[in-house]
């Protein structure tokens, strides 16, 4: 069965200091490996989507890695604004579609 | 355009009960997915329909339950409710096949079970 663990469960930051949230997964057979941003009372956003080992993506302050194992979103120089909950989940590429996701990083990046 | 819509936002409900949850999709979309969020598990996938047919589904027990109307519309039933049924309840849509960088998600609703 497909399995995602994030750590740490939450982590607090002071502003611009750089740090990194990993998402360690089991899956048989890699479809996509998907990033989400989640404020309290909404729902998740999407924020990338990594296929394959070696891949990366940016997005201003946020950078996210794949190798086999394991995914990184790196966020560089954080503010107060990126503070939120930051899921990680896989999607098996035959079979049951359906996504797995961990239980995420809570992110609090105070002033 | 809208957003994915879901109502209501929260509902209070016993033991015993059972509770119906509506979604809908973003105009167009025509693939709907049901999940459950709590603090221990976190998000956990339901089911998807796609077209009013059940396309795939995640392991809960039968008391879940959903269907999809012909304007993509869907709803979800959860009969005889459990504490343990006291969770966040999110819907997510998208065009055409389930995939985690074309979904879109509704605010959720909170389900708590007394």
């Amino acid at each position: 069965e497909d399995q995602v663990t994030q750590s740490p469960e939450a982590l607090r930051l002071q502003e611009g200091e750089s740090s990194s949230l990993n998402c360690s997964y089991t899956v048989s057979g890699l479809r996509g490996l998907f990033w989400y941003r989640q404020d309290p009372g909404k729902g998740p956003e999407f924020l990338f989507t990594l296929y394959s080992a070696g891949e990366e993506k940016e997005k201003e302050r946020l950078k996210a890695t794949l190798t086999k194992k394991e995914s990184f979103l790196h966020i560089t120089a954080p503010k107060p604004e990126d503070s939120a909950t930051y899921l990680c989940a896989v999607q098996a590429n035959f079979g049951n579609e359906k996504l797995t996701f961990g239980t995420g990083t809570r992110l609090t990046i105070i002033p | 355009k809208a957003g994915v819509t879901q109502t209501p936002r929260y509902l209070i409900k016993t033991r015993g009960q059972q509770v119906t949850l509506s979604c809908s999709p973003i105009s167009g979309h025509r693939s709907v997915s049901w999940y459950q969020q709590t603090p221990g598990q976190g998000l956990q996938f339901l089911f998807e329909y796609f077209s009013e047919t059940q396309r795939n589904k995640g392991n809960f027990p039968g008391r879940f339950s959903g269907r999809q109307f012909s304007n993509s519309r869907s709803e979800m039933n959860v009969s005889t409710l459990e504490l343990g049924d006291s969770a966040l309840y999110l819907c997510a849509s998208s065009l055409w096949e389930l995939a985690g960088d074309t979904q879109y998600f509704g605010p959720g609703t909170r389900l708590t079970v007394l």
